[in-house]
C-alpha cells in the first residue's frame, strides 16, 4: 500500500538558513508527488510538483526513486515561509491523493 | 483563477444531529474530494466523487456519506453527528488531464457538541 511519511512534525530555523523539509514515501508503481502549503489562515495551496521540475518561491524538490524521497528544499528562509507543508502522493491513474501528515515550519526573525 | 467555496467557516451541531457540509467549484472540474483535517493526522480522504452520481470512499467513510447531484456540487453529510467528528473538513476538486494538481476550499470548522 501507498504511504506518505513526513518525520517532523515541526521545524524551526533562523531567517537566512537553508531549510529541508523530509517526505519519504513508499509505492511499488510510479508516483505522482506533490508539495501543498498552508499559510495562517489562508487555504491550502499547491506549491510544487515534480513533474514540473520548477522552482517556486524559491522552493525546489527533487524526486529521488532510488530513496523513495521527495524533499523540499530552500536555501536561505524566510519569514513568509513559516505555514504548514503537507508531501502528498498520487498513484498513477489514480484521481486521489495521499497526504503525509504535515510539518510545520516556523522561521525565526 | 479556480474556485472552491464551502458554503460554512464555521459549524456548531449537537450529538445525533444530521448535518450536510456543501461544496461547489465553478472549474466544471470531474472530480471532487472531501477530507478532514486533523492535527498530528494530516488530511484524510473521507469521499471522492469522479462524475455525477459517481462516489467511491475513501480511507474513513465510515459515519459520512456523500451527494453529487450537480457536477459542480458535491455534499458531505453527517448521517448521526458525534463528537468524534469534529474536526476541519476541506473539499477539492481537480480536472480530469493528466498531472492535475487539487484545489480545495477554505474549509469548514465543524463543532458537534
Amino acid at each position: 500500500a501507498q504511504r506518505v511519511t513526513q518525520p517532523e512534525k515541526l521545524l524551526s530555523v533562523f531567517k537566512g538558513a537553508p531549510v529541508e523539509l523530509k517526505c519519504n514515501y513508499s509505492y511499488s508503481g510510479s508516483p505522482e508527488l506533490f508539495w501543498y502549503v498552508q499559510y495562517s489562515r489562508q487555504r491550502l495551496q499547491l506549491l510544487l510538483r515534480h513533474i514540473s521540475r520548477e522552482s517556486i518561491k524559491g522552493f525546489t524538490a527533487d524526486l529521488n526513486k532510488g530513496e523513495t524521497s521527495f524533499h523540499l528544499k530552500k536555501p536561505f528562509a524566510q519569514e513568509e515561509d513559516s505555514a504548514m507543508y503537507y508531501c502528498a502522493l498520487r498513484k498513477g491513474g489514480a484521481n486521489n491523493l495521499f497526504f503525509g501528515t504535515g510539518t510545520r515550519l516556523t522561521v525565526i526573525p | 483563477d479556480v474556485k472552491v467555496t464551502q458554503s460554512s467557516r464555521y459549524l456548531v451541531k449537537r450529538t445525533g444531529e444530521k448535518v450536510f457540509l456543501e461544496c461547489v467549484q465553478d472549474m466544471d472540474h470531474e472530480n471532487m474530494f472531501w477530507y478532514r483535517q486533523d492535527p498530528g493526522l494530516g488530511l484524510r480522504l473521507i469521499y471522492f466523487s469522479y462524475d455525477v452520481k459517481m462516489k467511491e470512499k475513501g480511507d474513513i467513510p465510515e459515519g459520512y456519506s456523500v451527494s453529487r447531484e450537480k457536477k459542480e456540487r458535491f455534499s458531505l453529510i453527517l448521517e448521526s453527528a458525534s463528537t468524534n467528528q469534529t474536526s476541519m473538513y476541506l473539499c477539492a476538486s481537480s480536472g480530469i488531464e493528466a498531472h492535475q494538481p487539487q484545489h480545495f476550499g477554505d474549509g469548514t470548522r465543524l463543532s458537534i457538541l
